[in-house]
């Protein structure tokens, strides 16, 4: 069965730093996507970033990039230069089956920034 | 552009009383989802549609839950009668088509968060 870990519950990154969240996969499925998304205080759900299993090259959207192991089941992500709006809970998940659009859900993480 | 759209934001109800979440998707979304967010269990997926045809109920919690989408502009989540353990908050999302490419990218509404007393 698919399923998504993200083992931090919490980091902290001093603001303009760069700062990594772990995401690890598992699935049997050929062809997958992976999304990350933040959820700041206010609630809603931000699409960040995405990457598919057949991406040869790691997605980046502005500070935002995917560091993607394929062969470990990774697809981290990096925010470089954190800002104070960075603060949030980020989700990382993956689109389960090659025809559908349903996601399943990590736990997600917790980040703050210190000013 | 305007993204999903949900309603009501807030909801505040007595357990046992009838509840209707509403959304209305991105125009031109021909796939729409509905999650449910809590402390315990995160996020899950209750039931999603494509074409305005549900597709997967799996996730749907019990008979109390019910979905409709009568057209692409427009469903509803209903709970019927709820209790307090019904309290979550109830995103709505959409996504162009399903697929392989980004351009299934799923997009979040603001999120219905419903309390139950």
């Amino acid at each position: 069965a698919q399923k998504i870990t993200q083992t931090q519950p919490g980091m902290f990154v001093q603001e303009k730093e760069a700062v990594t969240l772990d995401c690890t996969y598992d699935t049997s499925d050929q062809s997958y996507g992976l999304f990350w998304y933040k959820q700041p205080s206010s609630g809603e759900m931000i699409f960040l970033i995405y990457q598919g299993s057949y991406d040869e090259q790691n997605a980046t959207e502005g500070r935002y990039s995917l560091n993607f192991q394929k062969a470990r089941k990774s697809a981290n992500l990096v925010i470089s230069a954190s800002q104070l709006g960075d603060s949030a809970m980020y989700f990382c998940a993956m689109r389960e089956g090659s025809n559908t659009g349903k996601l399943i859900f990590g736990q997600g993480t917790t980040l703050q920034v210190k000013p | 552009d305007a993204g999903v759209i949900q309603s009501p934001r807030h909801e505040v109800t007595e357990m046992g009383q009838e509840v209707t979440l509403r959304c209305k998707p991105i125009s031109g979304h021909n796939s729409l989802f509905w999650y449910r967010q809590t402390m315990m269990r995160g996020l899950e997926l209750l039931i999603y549609f494509n074409n305005n045809v549900p597709i997967d109920d799996s996730g749907m919690p019990e008979d109390r839950f019910s979905a409709k989408m009568p057209n692409a502009s427009f469903s509803t989540l209903k709970i019927q009668p709820s209790e307090p353990r019904d309290s979550a908050v109830y995103f709505c999302a959409s996504s162009p088509r399903t697929g392989e490419d980004r351009g299934n990218t799923i997009y979040f509404g603001e999120g219905s968060w419903l309390t139950v007393v």
